[in-house]
Formats: C-alpha cells, structure tokens, sequence
C-alpha cells in the first residue's frame, strides 16, 4: 500500500500567520482529501483534491498529481484552526481505502 | 447539509464484552467503511462495505470485528469480545461512488475498554 508522509510534524503560529502543509504520497492516488481533526476528536472534511487547487475562505490546497504531493495553505491562521491536519490518500487502481498520513499539529497562539 | 451520525458518542466497556457501534450514512451514499484512532496516534482503516458484503477489509479486522447494514439506513461495527487494545475511536465513513468521490466521516465513538 501506499504511504503518506505530512509536513512539518508540528507548527506553532501566531495568529494572523500564514502556513504551508505538506503531504507526499509514496505512489499515485486517485483520491486525496485533507482534513482537520478538532479538540473535539471530530474529522472535519477540508478538501477533495485527487489534483489541482481548490480554495475555501482563508484555505487552500494544491495537489501536484504527477509529483506525488498536496500542500495546505492556511491564511490569516486564528486560534479555531488550532488542531490536527490529515492528509490522506487512495492508491491509484483501488477503490476503497483511505490511508492518513500522521498529521501536522497546529497550535495558534494569540 | 446531510452528515453522518454515530451512536453512542462515547462507550465504556469490560474486556471481553460484546460492543455494537452504530452509524447512520448519509442517505444516497452506497459506500460505507469503519476507521480506527488509537490515541495520539493516525486514522487506520479497518473495512468497506457495498452492497451488502464487505469489499476489503484490513489485518485489524480480524474475526473479532464484523459488519452489518441490518436496514436501509443503519450501518453497524460489532467487536465480539473487546480487548484493551480496542480502546480507540471508531470513524463510520460514507459515500457515493468508490474512489473518485469524497468520504464523509462522522464525528465517531470512543470506545474505551477496562
């Protein structure tokens, strides 16, 4: 199966920065979502993304198929960022599973 | 906005006791999957589920762990005796097409086991 590496492990801003997320995928993917995991434990949907760029408010996302690797861009962060972000991936010719990446942390500070 | 909803949002149970998860996926959706979250640690697949047989399953998902659509709307996990190990929170998913389509996770059950 595939594996799923994310970027940077953890993150510390302060609000009103910016950041970039990264995923890298060991082969192709024909599904690639990001999400965010809250205090809560919830996993928010961000993106589908399998290619090209998307944008949401202060979230956007790249994914450069043919390189193998998404980026999240969070702009303007605020504290309700804060949380874990997820990437994850569906190998190419398969039809069922997502494999997550390990996360980023984000901590936003005032 | 349709979501998918899970019950109960937190369980607590004796080792070695029987466990029903239940969801509800969004109405239209044909495709259902259960994910795993041990702590601290990633999202881990665990089935997948479309029409009423299970269409790939994981090594974690061994013969202690079962799968049911006992209706048109319910989507259930059972774990017939849990181990300390189970302790976890358990992600129903679901969603129209198989591959090319996002998945729509619910807000989960934390299942913690004594």
């Amino acid at each position: 199966g595939i594996q799923v590496e994310q970027s940077p492990p953890d993150l510390i801003l302060q609000e009103g920065a910016n950041s970039t997320l990264r995923c890298n995928f060991s082969d192709s993917v024909n599904n690639l979502q990001w999400f965010h995991q809250n205090p809560w434990g919830q996993l928010i949907n961000l993106f589908y993304i399998p290619s090209g760029t998307k944008q949401n408010g202060r979230l956007s996302a790249t994914t450069v198929a043919t390189e193998r690797y998404s980026l999240l861009y969070i702009s303007s962060s605020q504290t309700t960022d804060s949380g874990v972000y997820f990437c994850a991936g569906m190998e190419a010719g398969t039809a069922s599973k997502l494999t997550f990446g390990t996360g980023t942390r984000l901590q936003v500070t005032l | 906005e349709p979501e998918v909803t899970q019950t109960p949002s937190h369980q607590v149970t004796q080792m070695g006791q029987e466990v029903i998860l239940r969801c509800v996926p969004i109405s239209n959706h044909l495709y259902f999957y259960w994910y795993r979250q041990i702590l601290g640690q990633k999202v881990e697949f665990l089935v997948s589920f479309y029409n009423n047989e299970i269409s790939e399953k994981s090594e974690i998902f061994d013969d202690q762990f079962s799968v049911e659509r006992p209706d048109g709307s319910n989507f259930t996990l059972k774990i017939r005796s849990t181990k300390l190990e189970d302790s976890a929170m358990y992600f129903c998913a679901s969603s129209f097409l198989a591959a090319t389509d996002t998945q729509y996770f619910g807000p989960g059950t934390r299942l913690t086991v004594l």
